[in-house]
């Protein structure tokens, strides 16, 4: 089956620092991802979501780039503003899932002044 | 204005009592979903509905079962609540494949 996999589940930086946070995954098809944010005490809602023709999305300073040779998705900004901090979920949901989304377990962002 | 609505925001139960957390969304969204969110297990699908009365089983269904009635209302339902329950629930709606889900503010459930 899918899933979905990222390997830290706390990052702390410094504000100004650039971000990277891991997401691989595995899917039997071609799958579609997507990065959510959650801020403290919000509901979660979409950051990006991975393109079907390789443009690399972006929102809000952060882009991701899907690699399909080595499964990976990972979200990065060049700079991080202390709003930043959030849960990060990285999401795959294959075309022929039927509207299933699997999610990772989530990395916390902290950016320290 | 699309939203997702959750009820109770709040809600302590005691152990062996039924729950009953609603949701809706006011964007005609076929597919609804219903998550739970644990510290460090992320989100784990429970239900997903795909319209009125076509429901399947998420990854966790174990404990629940759920209620859509109406395309725009999707009900979860604990009968005999247990402590390990305990947790946020999350409601969430999409229009179909590959296309981004809505989610509600989260449901926090207390089973004492």
């Amino acid at each position: 089956g899918d899933s979905v996999t990222q390997t830290e589940g706390l990052v702390t930086l410094t504000e100004g620092l650039p971000v990277m946070l891991n997401c691989t995954y595995q899917s039997t098809y071609s799958p579609f991802l997507f990065w959510y944010v959650q801020h403290l005490n919000e509901a979660p809602k979409l950051l990006l979501k991975s393109f079907t023709d390789n443009k690399r999305p972006e929102h809000q300073g952060f882009h991701a780039t899907l690699h399909k040779s080595s499964s990976s998705f990972h979200l990065q900004k060049s700079s991080a503003q202390l709003s930043d901090s959030a849960l990060y979920y990285c999401a795959l949901r294959n075309t022929e899932g039927a509207d299933r989304l699997t999610f990772g377990k989530g990395t916390q962002l902290i950016i320290q002044p | 204005d699309m939203k997702v609505t959750q009820m109770p925001r709040y809600l302590i139960k005691r152990m062996g009592e039924n729950v009953l957390l609603e949701c809706g969304q006011d964007m005609s969204h076929e597919t609804m979903y219903w998550y739970r969110q644990d510290p460090g297990l992320g989100l784990q699908l429970i239900y997903i509905s795909y319209d009125v009365d076509s429901n399947s089983e998420g990854d966790i269904p174990k404990g629940y079962r759920v209620s859509r009635k109406k395309r725009e209302h999707f009900s979860l339902i604990l009968d005999s609540a247990k402590t390990n329950q305990t947790s946020v629930y999350f409601c969430a709606s999409s229009s179909g494949t590959g296309n981004t889900l809505y989610f509600g503010e989260g449901s926090r459930l207390i089973v004492v």
